[in-house]
């Protein structure tokens, strides 16, 4: 089974700065088949980022991913007050499915 | 506009059954795999068990342990977990899950996500 651990666990900003946040996986994942979530409270999650770095249909812009093989990074540029929320980071290189533990973002 | 609608959820004592149910729409179900994710109350999301398209093959998390059964009924638009043996650490928000697709892979990443039902069990 891949584990995933994100970092940090919180990451304390303000609107219009950089958040930076990790997810690092136990064994390398092939292909980058990585995905990014987010979730406000009350609310199911919503697909972000897949293949590490591909954007979502009506993900904006200043959401980015990069990463291989262990170390992944979702970046968003300038956070905006809907921003802050829980990132979770998923691998599907090879089942079980797994998540990592979450950062949450906040103000 | 892809829905995923999902029921079944309540308080349930512990090594009792229960169904869960999902109704789908916005979207041609038969041609998707489904799956169900769940999360622990203020913990993290659990992949639980997926289901390719016309349920030729399935896959459940270790922690199943044969306790839960998943299966769909395409002519329904219809998923469902059935869950026995409930055990108070079962208790959490079933989602219902889309797949996206991904070229050679079967078990891949969500991209649409119902709004989970609850399952709290408790004597």
């Amino acid at each position: 089974e891949i584990v995933l651990t994100q970092s940090p666990g919180t990451l304390s900003l303000s609107p219009g700065e950089r958040a930076t946040l990790s997810c690092r996986a136990s064994l390398s994942i092939r292909n980058s088949y990585l995905a990014w979530y987010q979730q406000k409270p009350g609310q199911a999650p919503r697909l972000l980022i897949y293949g590490a770095s591909s954007r979502a249909t009506g993900i904006p812009d200043r959401f980015s991913g990069s990463g291989s093989g262990t170390d992944f990074t979702l970046t968003i540029s300038r956070l905006e007050p809907e921003d802050f929320a829980v990132y979770y980071c998923q691998q599907y290189d090879s089942s079980p499915l797994t998540f990592g533990g979450g950062t949450k973002v906040e103000i | 506009e892809v829905q995923l609608v999902e029921s079944g959820g309540g308080l349930v004592q512990p090594g009792r059954s229960l169904s869960l149910s999902c109704t789908a729409s916005g979207f041609t179900f038969d041609d998707y795999t489904m799956h169900w994710v769940r999360q622990l109350p203020g913990r993290g999301l659990e992949w639980v068990s997926g289901i390719t398209s016309n349920s030729g093959a399935i896959a459940y998390a270790d922690f199943v342990k044969g306790r839960f059964i998943i299966s769909r009924d395409n002519a329904k638009n219809s998923l469902y977990l059935h869950i026995t043996r409930l055990r108070p650490e079962d208790t959490a928000f079933y989602y219902c899950a889309k797949a996206r697709r991904v070229e050679g892979v079967r078990w891949a990443l969500f991209d649409s996500w119902g709004h989970g039902t609850l399952v709290t069990v408790s004597s």
